[in-house]
């Protein structure tokens, strides 16, 4: 079974920390995603990566950053965190047509 | 502006009842699209559909593709209260580009 792991389930940050989010997947895939789900909204893309060391900017990069420095790992990085930062992160892997989700990271900007 | 709509985005229902979820799409470059259901983390896949009017079922679940009018239904028959969830619509573009519909929160009362 492929398995995407995120290192964290729920996260309190006070505003202006630097956060980093890491995301972790074991079936060699190229491709990963960074959303963040909100009521109503959605789920939103932030950044993505086709490759190592490569980043696309999504939906709403604003305010975010990535590090792709090896294939498994993508991180996401909120250099200094604001309130309306506040919502589920969801990281991504795909596979052709299939994309397996990591379990979700609950962010708190307080 | 490549778009998902899903319709509604709230439904309660009782439990036994029968249920059609809607997504249209409005997109560029189509590939297939995706459904996932997603309860308290991850989503988890549900059907993938790449060609128009062959129905895809797995247990009381089941969905279908309309190319003509650009849009795919999921029918869940005989609901329980474990089909509660939000169901994702999501279509696969390629060049690892996904377009996520809103989501409709289903809601099965006993």
């Amino acid at each position: 079974d492929v398995k995407v792991t995120q290192s964290s389930r729920y996260l309190v940050k006070r505003t202006g920390e630097k956060v980093f989010l890491e995301c972790v997947q074991d079936m060699d895939h190229e491709n990963m995603f960074w959303y963040r789900q909100d009521p109503g909204l959605g789920l939103r893309l932030i950044y993505f990566s086709y490759d190592v060391k490569m980043k696309e900017k999504g939906d709403i990069p604003e305010g975010y950053s990535v590090s792709r420095e090896k294939k498994e790992r993508f991180s996401l990085i909120l250099e200094s965190a604001s309130t309306n930062q506040t919502s589920m992160y969801l990281c991504a892997s795909l596979e052709n047509t299939e994309a397996f989700f990591g379990q979700g990271t609950r962010l708190t900007v307080v | 502006e490549d778009k998902v709509v899903q319709s509604p985005l709230s439904l309660v229902v009782h439990e036994g009842d029968t249920v059609t979820l809607n997504c249209s799409y409005e997109v560029t470059n189509f590939r297939s699209l995706l459904w996932y259901k997603q309860e308290k983390k991850a989503p988890t896949f549900l059907f993938m559909l790449t060609s128009s009017g062959i129905e895809k079922k797995s247990g009381r679940l089941s969905s279908i593709l309309d190319k003509k009018e650009l849009s795919s239904i999921l029918n869940i028959t005989a609901t329980q209260t474990g089909d509660s969830a939000i169901y994702l619509c999501v279509e696969f573009q390629g060049a690892q580009k996904l377009v996520f519909g809103q989501g409709t929160r289903l809601t099965i009362n006993p």
